[in-house]
């Protein structure tokens, strides 16, 4: 099945760039999706078919996909994108869903 | 605008049943492919199961394969999960959310608040 791999933590400072990766074999044939969780609530859509941004998330979210790595960027970080972010494909061989283990974003 | 509000959750003894309900609100239900995705404690997300718009189609994660059954009301715009000989691992919040799809690939526009399911003796 399907696979997924996420760092389990990134610590990035205030005003910084931070990066979060999903990794896969061939994850590049893929559409790739990313989701912010933070505690207590219900996950929040930020980067879509790669590199898409919804209605009302902002310019600083970026997602990105090479051949085996999709990235999202999340520039000048602020305390407010503190949570857990996790990438998202669709195995259309099963027509399930596969999540990554999910990153934590600390702001430090 | 876009609102799904679950219900039915609590605490439920192993072995037991539980139904959890999906109000939607704000779209055309009818038009969407609907999802149940949990996350219990301490772990990530994990999709459980789907339907599709007039409940032709229907798949689960093996986890929950033959315990559970998703089900839709278009006319009550009502999503549901029934999950039968529940299991401690089943604690978990559990999300209804909103398909979206490109080709054959579906990712998840919109998510309820959760409800909150306690397996436990």
């Amino acid at each position: 099945s399907y696979v997924l791999t996420q760092p389990p933590s990134v610590s990035v400072a205030p005003g910084q760039a931070a990066s979060i990766t999903c990794g896969a074999n061939n994850i590049g044939s893929e559409d790739v999706h990313w989701y912010q969780q933070k505690p207590g609530q219900a996950p929040v859509l930020v980067v879509y078919d790669d590199s898409n941004r919804p209605s009302g998330i902002p310019e600083r979210f970026s997602g990105s996909i090479s051949h085996n790595t999709a990235t999202l960027t999340i520039s000048r970080v602020e305390a407010g994108d503190e949570a857990d972010y996790f990438c998202q494909v669709w195995d259309t061989s099963r027509s399930h869903a596969v999540f990554g283990d999910g990153t934590k974003l600390t702001v430090l | 605008q876009v609102h799904l509000e679950e219900s039915g959750g609590g605490v439920v003894q192993p072995g037991r049943s539980l139904r959890l309900s999906c109000e939607a609100s704000g779209f055309t239900f009818s038009a969407y492919t609907m999802h149940w995705v949990r996350r219990a404690p301490g772990k990530g997300l994990e999709w459980v199961a789907l339907i599709s718009k007039g409940s032709d189609d229907k798949y689960y994660a093996d986890s929950v394969k033959g315990r559970v059954v998703i089900s839709r009301d278009n006319s009550m715009n009502t999503l549901y999960l029934q999950m039968n000989t529940m299991r401690p691992d089943d604690t978990a919040v559990y999300f209804c959310a909103r398909g979206r799809v490109r080709g054959l690939r579906f990712h998840f526009d919109y998510w309820g608040q959760g409800a909150l399911v306690t397996v436990s003796s």
